[in-house]
């Protein structure tokens, strides 16, 4: 079962606006979630990350959101640039720090 | 470069060979994780380490697959008589205990 959903394969942003990448979760014991970019031939690096106490983080360009009623969380990149075209993958975990379950990803495309 | 490394980054085998991979995390990181990734998803978890210690491996990782960690420091997975649905991306990624984990670059195995 799929307990780490993100529902849009794609998306498509014109540089200098908002982009907004989606996920929801099925497991209610899930108490912090992250998100990781990844680029072709190398490995997910780390952007931010939410405890379940929270409803916001922001780190610069980058706020994340969590709905905790919806099993819902949202990442907001502000302003959008050329260099944020990667696949986003949103992830979870019962304790920080023990085993990450992963959604399938985002490829977000930044046009100039 | 301090970050985690993985070598071989690519490996081609034959169907019923054995193939063993290495993960040197960031020095200091006492937790150790291994992932695999196929194509259109996101990482699965397979196994990971505090210190030397095994803590939790996944139903993914069939009695084929070994992975240890003897000193603490670098780790080592090895698949044994390989089968063609091993093909995937295998990840390693550190954290310095309940933290956010930081990835390698992968080991990408094909098996003929």
């Amino acid at each position: 079962d799929q307990q780490v959903k993100q529902n849009s394969p794609s998306l498509s942003v014109q540089e200098g606006r908002i982009s907004i990448l989606n996920c929801d979760y099925t497991n209610s014991m899930f108490d912090y979630f992250l998100w990781y970019k990844k680029y072709p031939a190398e490995g997910p690096t780390f952007l931010i990350s939410i405890s379940s106490i929270k409803d916001k983080n922001e780190d610069g360009r980058f706020t994340v959101f969590l709905n905790k009623s919806a099993k819902h969380l949202s990442l907001h990149i502000v302003p959008s640039q050329p260099g944020d075209s990667a696949v986003y993958f949103c992830a979870a975990s019962v304790v920080y720090g023990n085993k990450l379950v992963f959604g399938a990803g985002t490829i977000l495309r930044v046009k100039s | 470069d301090t970050g985690v490394s993985q070598n071989p980054r690519h490996k081609i085998t034959k169907r019923g060979q054995n193939v063993t991979f290495r993960c040197d995390p960031i020095s200091e990181h006492n937790r150790l994780y291994w992932y695999r990734q196929t194509l259109g998803q996101g990482p699965e978890f397979l196994t990971y380490f505090q210190n030397e210690a095994q803590l939790e491996k996944s139903r993914l990782l069939s009695d084929r697959f070994s992975a240890e960690r003897p000193k603490g420091s670098f780790s080592t997975l090895e698949i044994q008589r390989t089968e063609q649905g091993d093909s995937a991306m295998y990840l390693c990624a550190s954290s310095p205990g309940l933290m956010a984990q930081y990835f390698g670059p992968g080991t990408r195995l094909t098996v003929l």
